[in-house]
């Protein structure tokens, strides 16, 4: 069975440094992976999704994520936090299929910005 | 264009009493899907459905039953709700391609169960 671990479960940043949320996931082939953002009270929003080729995937608001597959990690990037990135991120994985019987998703890394 | 809508956006509920949380997209997808939302827990999968007529367990189906009515709808029904289903629940939807695995959320149902 698949599994994702977010190490953070909070992570304080000052606004204009740079932010890198971790995401670990274990699968047995090629994982389909996706970060997701959710804003207080909101549903949830893709940030970026992983399926193959470039290892290196750009997404909305400036983020950006690597798959490294030694590593078997997924890092959500950003070079510069602003005030609006405070939110709860949570990292996914998909199985056979993409997805298609479900995501697993870790427990989620809450983001606080400092001003 | 809508997206994924979930009704009701609140719910509160006496233990033992039951209640069905409704569903819908428009955008075509072929597999809905239901999770719910717990602190310091994130996602989990109760059931899911990959098209019009199919339904699957999930990770925590037990207490729950799903009905796929037609494409763009799937419903969630407590039958007997316990204290232990106060959670946020989220549907999702996705088109299932090669082209595209993204699933859509829906803006979430809270549910308190007392």
């Amino acid at each position: 069975a698949q599994s994702v671990t977010q190490p953070d479960i909070h992570i304080t940043v000052s606004e204009g440094a740079s932010l890198e949320l971790r995401c670990n996931y274990s699968y047995g082939a090629t994982p389909y992976l996706f970060w997701y953002v959710q804003s207080p009270g909101q549903g949830l929003q893709l940030l970026l999704k992983y399926f193959s080729g470039d290892t290196l995937v750009q997404g909305i608001k400036g983020f950006e994520a690597e798959f490294k597959r030694s590593q078997s990690s997924f890092n959500l990037r950003k070079p510069s936090v602003h005030w609006s990135d405070a939110a709860e991120y949570f990292c996914a994985v998909g199985g056979s299929g993409g997805g298609a019987d479900g995501l697993t998703f870790g427990k989620g890394t809450h983001l606080i910005i400092q001003p | 264009n809508a997206g994924v809508t979930q009704t009701p956006k609140f719910q509160v509920l006496k233990t033992g009493q039951s209640m069905t949380l409704q569903c819908a997209q428009d955008m075509n997808h072929n597999s809905m899907y239901w999770y719910r939302q717990d602190p310091g827990m994130g996602l989990r999968l109760i059931y899911y459905s990959a098209s019009e007529g199919t339904t699957d367990k999930g990770e925590v189906p037990n207490g729950y039953n799903v009905s796929r009515l037609n494409k763009r709808e799937f419903s969630l029904r407590l039958e007997s709700a316990a204290p232990s289903q106060t959670s946020v629940y989220f549907c999702a939807s996705s088109q299932d391609t090669s082209l595209n695995y993204e699933q859509y959320f829906g803006p979430g149902t809270r549910l308190t169960v007392t």
